[in-house]
């Protein structure tokens, strides 16, 4: 079974903190995603990267950042996190970049005050 | 725009029941249209579908695409409350581009 997994499940910051999201998946797919999920909004994507040190921007990059130096390992980055950003974040990867099916981490709920 | 209607928004049935959920969409660079279940953690994968008119079938649950009228349906019959969820649909754009819709919030009564 396809393994995704989230360095949290919830988390609490304070405004203006730098925010670290891993996401580690264990079946050696090519690509890794991360979403915000609020609710009336549905899943939106944040970054996408398709290789190591390979990224792209998704539809709402701005005040996020990520990483992927490993394979296995896609980091999300809040510079200076803001209360806009409390959020649910969902990670997820999969093997099929052009329409497959994607596997996702439990998710971290993030508040920040 | 890319979009992805999903509707209803929440509906709320009777163990035994019959549910048909609906998926709407709009997309520039069709490939492939899924489907979801999320419970309180992550979305699970229920079906992928990219050809009109060919019903995926798991169980108590069936879905089928029509690119014709750019829709999908998932039905699932004999509804239990285990099948209380929110069902996502998905439609895959170009090469990367996931686009969700907001849901369908189904509640089973017992």
């Amino acid at each position: 079974d396809v393994k995704v997994t989230q360095s949290s499940r919830y988390l609490v910051k304070r405004t203006g903190e730098k925010v670290f999201l891993e996401c580690v998946q264990d079946m050696d797919h090519e690509n890794m995603f991360w979403y915000r999920q609020d609710p009336g909004l549905g899943l939106r994507l944040i970054y996408f990267s398709y290789d190591v040190k390979m990224k792209e921007k998704g539809d709402i990059p701005e005040g996020y950042s990520v990483s992927r130096e490993k394979k296995e390992r896609f980091s999300l980055i809040l510079e200076s996190a803001s209360t806009n950003q409390t959020s649910m974040y969902l990670c997820a990867s999969s093997l099929d970049r052009v329409s497959g099916e994607q596997y996702f981490g439990p998710g971290t709920r993030l508040t920040v005050t | 725009e890319d979009k992805v209607v999903q509707s209803p928004l929440s509906l709320v049935v009777h163990e035994g029941d019959t549910v048909t959920l609906n998926c709407s969409y709009e997309v520039t660079n069709f490939r492939s249209l899924l489907w979801y279940k999320q419970e309180k953690k992550a979305p699970t994968f229920l079906f992928m579908l990219t050809s009109s008119g060919i019903e995926k079938k798991s169980g108590r649950l069936s879905s089928i695409l029509d690119k014709k009228e750019l829709f999908s349906i998932l039905n699932i019959t004999a509804t239990q409350t285990g099948d209380s969820a929110v069902y996502l649909c998905a439609v895959v754009s170009g090469t990367y581009k996931y686009i969700f819709g907001t849901g369908t919030r189904l509640k089973v009564l017992a």
